[in-house]
């Protein structure tokens, strides 16, 4: 099976600016899980979607949202971006959500 | 609130010695707990659970409830095993991790 693929993998946007980033789970997967990781506070967890629900959120600002497709392709949105919003979002999938979680590589943003 | 804390952030080894990754937690609940690691410029993946008590490239972790730690060792330690180890948390049936800052765990020669 192919793995969890994310894109762009590198991404540069100015402050203000709005950014979409795609994630394509695991065949199979219904649940798709993002985290950004920065080298201050490591990896945090953003949120979880389930067939297309959002079933759990991390303690980030509203201007970070998601959503997943009925394929359970999942993207995520940052509105009005800032310099500390620098970083790499991680996506990871599950079969249901509780079980084992498989990372894709990450897309690298940096704002600048 | 859930945590999890790595008190190394380097540990240096030689090649056969013993390794132990230190990883303690907090959780009011039942959690599962997993070590990830992060080989160099390779995506972040899982290195073992506890639910499976299995041991993946020699490496086991025991859960010890009483002292809330899932520490990670392996008798002698490979030059292949450098690379960034992440202990995490799991309450629930959701796919909610709560990650450790890591360790980066270095075997020289």
């Amino acid at each position: 099976k192919a793995g969890v693929t994310q894109t762009p993998r590198y991404l540069i946007k100015t402050r203000g600016q709005q950014v979409t980033l795609s994630c394509s789970p695991i065949s199979g997967h219904r649940s798709v899980s993002w985290y950004q990781q920065t080298p201050g506070q490591g990896l945090q967890f953003l949120f979880e979607y389930f067939s297309e629900t959002q079933r759990n959120k991390g303690n980030f600002p509203g201007r970070f949202s998601g959503r997943q497709f009925s394929n359970s392709r999942s993207e995520m949105n940052v509105s009005t971006l800032e310099l500390g919003d620098s970083a790499l979002y991680l996506c990871a999938s599950s079969l249901e959500g509780g079980d084992t979680q498989y990372f894709g590589p990450g897309t690298r943003l940096t704002v600048l | 609130a859930q945590r999890v804390t790595q008190p190394e952030k380097l540990l240096s080894v030689f090649k056969g010695a013993p390794v132990e990754l230190k990883c303690n937690y907090s959780y009011s609940g039942s959690p599962e707990l997993f070590w990830y690691v992060q080989y160099s410029r390779q995506r972040l993946q899982l290195l073992l659970r506890h639910i499976s008590r299995e041991s993946i490239k020699g490496f086991t972790a025991d859960l010890n409830k009483g002292e809330t730690s899932f520490h990670l060792k392996k008798p002698f330690a490979q030059e292949e095993d450098s690379a960034m180890y992440y202990c995490a948390l799991s309450g629930g049936g959701y796919s909610t991790l709560t990650f450790g800052k890591g360790t980066m765990l270095l075997v020289s020669p």
